[in-house]
């Protein structure tokens, strides 16, 4: 079965420091992946997606994400994490119909000053 | 423009009554899907409607869940005879044309709670 995992609930960081939230998929053929964040109350925001291409893809608020074929991974990152970052991951891939998005579990981040 | 409208945005129900949520998708978006979204769990697929295609129902839990999706707009997501395990965070989502390149758009969801 497609499928993606998120092997962490939550990620801890200081503020200034360098974010990774870490997503890897179990996809055939070639992936659709997608970042989206969660603000507290708040309805999920698309970050960013791959579609095919460039490995390194850029998205809003300053966040990356890495695709890795040999390792199956789709990493998101961030060169210096804010307070504001603190939200909820998630990673997603299309399973079944070509349309429906699967989600991962989620990574809470926690950024403190 | 507007976002994804829902509504109500929170819903305490007595369990066995029945409820309705609604979406009000982004103008122009062809596509809406539901999600719902339980506490310390990820998002999980219920329905999701293309233009005049025939619904994919293959996420709704059992058969007290059921949604329409009335002119090509706005949804609306029925459970009959609520149960305590229905308690979760509903979210609405659209998108221009249900193709992946295009990003899903989120409301900010219905939180039911079955007493």
């Amino acid at each position: 079965a497609q499928s993606v995992a998120q092997p962490e609930d939550q990620v801890n960081v200081a503020e200034g420091n360098p974010l990774t939230v870490k997503c890897t998929y179990s996809v055939s053929g070639n992936p659709y992946l997608f970042w989206y964040v969660q603000y507290p109350n708040r309805g999920l925001q698309f970050l960013l997606k791959y579609i095919t291409g460039d490995n390194l893809v850029k998205g809003s608020y300053g966040f990356e994400a890495e695709f890795n074929k040999s390792q199956t991974s789709f990493h998101l990152k961030k060169p210096s994490a804010l307070v504001s970052d603190s939200a909820l991951y998630f990673c997603a891939a299309p399973t079944g119909t070509a349309s429906k998005l699967t989600f991962g579990t989620g990574t809470r981040l926690q950024v403190t000053l | 423009g507007a976002g994804v409208s829902q509504s109500p945005s929170n819903k305490v129900t007595e369990k066995g009554k029945d409820v309705e949520l609604r979406c009000d998708p982004i103008s122009g978006h062809t596509a809406l899907y539901w999600y719902r979204q339980s506490l310390g769990q990820g998002l999980e697929f219920l329905i999701y409607f293309q233009g005049n295609s025939a619904p994919d129902k293959s996420g709704l839990p059992s058969d007290r869940f059921s949604a329409e999706r009335t002119g090509g707009s706005v949804s609306t997501l029925t459970i009959q005879r609520t149960q305590q395990e229905d308690s979760a965070v509903y979210l609405c989502a659209s998108s221009l044309d249900g193709l992946l390149t295009s990003p899903l758009h989120f409301g900010n969801g219905t939180r039911l709670t079955v007493t």
